[in-house]
C-alpha cells in the first residue's frame, strides 16, 4: 500500500493566520484526499484533488478557505485560511488504494489548534 | 444529518474477550462498508470491510456482520488484545470500494489486561 508523508504533525496558530499541510506520498496516485475531523466528530472529506485540474469540495467547504495545490501525482497541499477557533481540527490526506488494492490509505494528520 | 452512527462512544473489554463494535447507517445506497482502526498520532488504518452482497467476512480475529435489512453492521474480535485498543471508525461508500467514505464518530475500544 501506498506510505504517506504528512506534516507539520502538529501546530498552535494564532487566529487570522494561515497554515498550509503538505502531504507526499511514494508512489503517483490519481486522486489526493482531504479530511477533517472535528473533536468529537467523524472524519468529513473537505475535497478531493485531482493533479491537473481544480480541486472538487465538498457541501460547506469552499476553495477560499481550504485553497489546494496539486502540483504533481505524489504531492498536494491544504492551506487552512485566516484560521478561527472553529479550525482547530486534525487534517488528513488520503490517496486511494490500500490494502489489497481498495479503499484508502491515510496520512499520520496534522492536529491544528488555532488560538 | 448523520448517515453512519456508532451510538456508542467507548467499549471496555477484558482480554481474551470478544469485542463487539456496532455501527447503523441510514442511506440504503450504501453498498459497502469499512472498518478503520486508529491510534493516537496515526491516521487511520484499513482494517476489514464487507460488500452488500455478504453477510459476513472473517479475517483472523476480526469478523465483520452485516444486516441489511436493519441497516446495521457489527465488528467482533475475538479474542481481544491489549494491542487492540484504539478508535474503530466505521465507514461506508455508495459505489463500491473506490467512492467516497461516510464516516461514523468512532468508538474508542479499550481492552484490559
Amino acid at each position: 500500500s501506498a506510505v504517506i508523508s504528512q506534516k507539520p504533525s502538529r501546530d498552535i496558530c494564532q487566529r487570522g493566520t494561515s497554515l498550509t499541510i503538505q502531504c507526499q506520498v511514494d508512489s503517483q496516485v490519481t486522486m489526493m484526499f482531504w479530511y477533517r475531523q472535528q473533536p468529537g466528530q467523524s472524519l468529513t472529506l473537505i475535497a478531493t484533488a485531482n493533479q491537473g485540474s481544480e480541486a472538487t469540495y465538498e457541501s460547506g467547504f469552499v476553495i477560499d478557505k481550504f485553497p489546494i495545490s496539486r502540483p504533481n501525482l505524489t504531492f498536494s497541499t491544504l492551506t487552512v485560511s485566516n484560521m478561527s477557533p472553529e479550525d482547530s481540527s486534525i487534517y488528513l490526506c488520503s490517496v486511494l488504494g490500500g490494502v489489497y488494492n481498495y479503499g484508502y490509505t491515510f496520512g499520520s494528520g496534522t492536529r491544528l489548534t488555532v488560538v | 444529518d448523520q448517515q453512519v452512527k456508532q451510538n456508542s462512544p467507548s467499549l471496555s473489554v477484558q482480554e481474551g474477550r470478544i469485542s463487539i463494535l456496532n455501527c447503523d447507517y441510514t442511506n440504503s445506497m450504501f453498498d459497502y462498508f469499512l472498518w478503520y482502526k486508529k491510534y493516537p498520532a496515526e491516521g487511520p488504518t484499513f482494517l476489514i470491510s464487507i460488500s452488500s452482497i455478504k453477510d459476513k467476512n472473517e479475517d483472523g480475529r476480526f469478523t465483520v456482520f452485516l444486516n441489511k435489512s436493519a441497516k446495521h453492521l457489527s465488528l467482533h474480535i475475538v479474542p481481544s488484545q491489549p494491542g487492540d485498543s484504539a478508535v474503530y471508525f466505521c465507514a461506508a461508500s455508495a459505489e463500491g470500494a473506490n467512492s467516497k467514505l461516510t464516516f461514523g464518530k468512532g468508538i474508542t475500544l479499550s481492552v484490559r489486561p
